[in-house]
């Protein structure tokens, strides 16, 4: 499946870093989402982008930046993470926004020393 | 806030036997969906149900939506240990209908 790509697959980083995670969709959606997906816990929403436009920012960190560029990508800036921000970080698209089936990507495993 | 609730958390079976997962919301949903992720993997989108009652099947899954559209279910018939994953359920819930996922059902097959 490559409908959806994100790199780094794989991301180890320290608290004074700064990195970004990148997406992008091959599928012509117009929504794409960031979930964080730690070990005890469900998916947990981040942000939504419809059209480009951030539709839903659930009360995250500013230390998570999202960034859309245009509807094919989605990139998550990072800054001064803390250990607990570990977990996989889950991108999705969906053809549109809310209620629509998500296909997601690979992720990218996060570790925050 | 409302929520999907997804029981049971875990289950273990033996290869063979069957499994049941069930999703419940306390409102009415205009459509449920299914995904599984295998273990080190990401959710695959399986099947949306739309209608109250309806029932679709996929090879040895079967997927259930309550004819009051607050319930979901899932039954594998005679696991396999490809069936290992967890699966969830999604609705759109709240007022801007965001989909929102259950905790999922992790299974585990013994061989």
């Amino acid at each position: 499946e490559t409908g959806v790509t994100q790199t780094p697959r794989h991301l180890v980083m320290g608290m004074t870093n700064k990195k970004s995670l990148k997406c992008e969709q091959h599928l012509g959606h117009n929504a794409m989402y960031w979930y964080k997906q730690s070990a005890k816990k469900p998916l947990e929403l981040m942000f939504v982008y419809s059209l480009e436009e951030r539709v839903e920012n659930n009360s995250v960190p500013s230390r998570f930046s999202p960034e859309c560029p245009n509807s094919s990508h989605l990139f998550l800036h990072l800054h001064t993470l803390q250990p607990e921000d570990s977990a996989l970080y889950l991108c999705a698209s969906s053809q549109d926004w809310p209620n629509y089936e998500q296909y997601f990507g690979p992720g990218t495993r996060l570790t925050v020393t | 806030g409302q929520q999907v609730m997804q029981i049971p958390q875990y289950q273990h079976v033996q290869e063979g036997e069957d499994f049941t997962t069930y999703c419940n919301s306390s409102t009415t949903l205009s459509n449920i969906q299914w995904y599984k992720q295998r273990p080190g993997g990401h959710p695959v989108f399986l099947i949306q149900l739309v209608k109250s009652g309806e029932v679709k099947k996929q090879k040895r899954l079967t997927f259930q939506f309550g004819e009051a559209k607050k319930n979901s279910s899932l039954h594998i018939t005679a696991t396999q240990t490809t069936d290992v994953g967890t699966y969830f359920c999604a609705g759109p819930v709240g007022s801007n209908y965001k989909l929102t996922f259950g905790k999922g059902t992790l299974l585990t097959v013994n061989p």
